[in-house]
Order: structure tokens, then C-alpha cells, then sequence
């Protein structure tokens, strides 16, 4: 069954402390992303990688960090440094030539307080 | 900046009932669009897709029709179900570069 996964679904931290949000894929998709989604607003780019051990800051950038050392995972670790890190954050991969599709994983809700 | 934007931000129909989402894009050099399902709570899916090369394409009960001298996008869903209540979102991508959101637009069903 291939999609894409992240874990936990529903996660809480105090101020202060950094978190790791989980993304796995099972597609064998190059690209994967990660987006912020806050109520009202469309879906904002925080971190996207191409290809492993590479990836570029997206708009909204600050106060994130990613590593991308195997294909099917692409982590996202929200810093102390995130202003306002609470949010609805989704993990994405494109499809390849010459579709180039986009799918999402199921979400993890995080909120910090 | 470029945006991606829908017209409206709610909108209700009566079950069985065609529905009609719009969406406007700004940057003419968009090339891809998607649109999305939302339910409460859960990630986006991935509905129907359309390349610039169309104009119209059809799905199971929804149609994506685009308007490129207007910039404008359109989702259809014939016959409209209880089970579509959702928020929907266009994304755009313009050549290779990544897709931008709009902000989506809340179906409610009645009955």
C-alpha cells in the first residue's frame, strides 16, 4: 500500500523545546516538501528537497530545519527559534516525468505552549 | 508575488445538486494546476489535475475546466454528495518551480 505517512498525528510540546515531525514515503518519489497550513491561509512552503542530501528553504523557512539522508524520509524539526509554531504541518512528494503530481501525507497537528 | 486565490470562501448546495468552485491565478506562466480535497483534520487529496496544453478534463463526477485568457480555473462536482463536504483548493505550478496554494473554499452539503 504506497503512500505517505507522518507520525504522530497529534503532537505537544512546551515553549522552549525543539520537535521532530516524521515523513516516510513509499511512492520512490525524488522531491518532498514540507508546508505550514494555518486556518484561512493557503498551504505556505517551509523546506523542499530534489534529491537526498540536498534540499533548499522555502518561504517560510525560518525557525525550521530538515535533513534528507534517505529517499523515503524527510524530516522537519520545528526549533525554539519558530515564533509561532503551532499549526497543521503536511508533508508532500511529486511524482515524476511527466506528471509531476503532488500527494500529501495525513498531517501531524502540533501545538506548543 | 504571485498568488493562487479562490472567489469564494464558503459555499453551500443542495445535495444532488451540480457544484461549481472557482479559482484565479496571477501568474500567467503557470503550466500545471491541481485540485485538492480537504476534510476536517485530515491531508489534502489529490482530486483532479489539468496541464496548460487543456482547457477541459473530466474525473468520476468532476471536471476542471481552465480558462488561461482569463486566468481562471473551475472545479465541477456533478450530483453533489454529503461525502464531498470538505474544503477545496486549486494549487499552481509555474514551470518547474514549485506549486502555490490558494486558500480553498468550505462545501457544505445540505440536505
Amino acid at each position: 500500500d504506497g503512500g505517505i505517512t507522518q507520525s504522530p498525528k497529534y503532537l505537544f510540546r512546551k515553549e522552549g523545546q525543539n520537535v521532530t515531525l516524521s515523513c516516510e514515503q513509499n511512492l520512490n518519489h525524488d522531491a518532498m516538501y514540507w508546508y505550514r497550513q494555518d486556518p484561512g491561509q493557503g498551504l505556505r512552503l517551509i523546506y523542499y528537497s530534489q534529491i537526498v542530501n540536498d534540499f533548499q528553504k522555502g518561504d517560510i523557512a525560518e525557525g525550521y530545519s530538515v535533513s534528507r539522508e534517505k529517499k523515503e524520509s524527510f524530516p522537519l524539526t520545528v526549533t525554539s527559534a519558530q515564533k509561532n509554531p503551532t499549526a497543521f504541518y503536511l508533508c508532500a512528494s511529486r511524482g515524476q516525468y511527466p506528471l509531476y503530481e503532488q500527494y500529501f501525507g495525513p498531517g501531524t497537528r502540533l501545538t506548543v505552549t | 508575488g504571485e498568488s493562487v486565490g479562490l472567489h469564494l470562501p464558503t459555499l453551500s448546495v443542495q445535495e444532488g445538486d451540480n457544484s461549481i468552485i472557482n479559482c484565479a491565478y496571477s501568474n500567467s506562466a503557470s503550466d500545471y494546476f491541481i485540485w485538492y480535497k480537504q476534510e476536517s483534520g485530515k491531508g489534502p487529496q489529490f482530486i483532479i489535475d489539468i496541464r496548460s496544453n487543456m482547457d477541459k478534463r473530466q474525473g468520476q463526477r468532476v471536471t476542471v475546466l481552465l480558462n488561461k485568457t482569463v486566468k481562471h480555473l473551475s472545479l465541477q462536482i456533478a450530483a453533489t454528495q454529503p461525502g464531498d463536504s470538505a474544503v477545496y483548493f486549486c494549487a499552481g505550478r509555474n514551470y518547474g518551480q514549485n506549486f502555490v496554494f490558494g486558500p480553498g473554499t468550505r462545501l457544505s452539503v445540505l440536505p
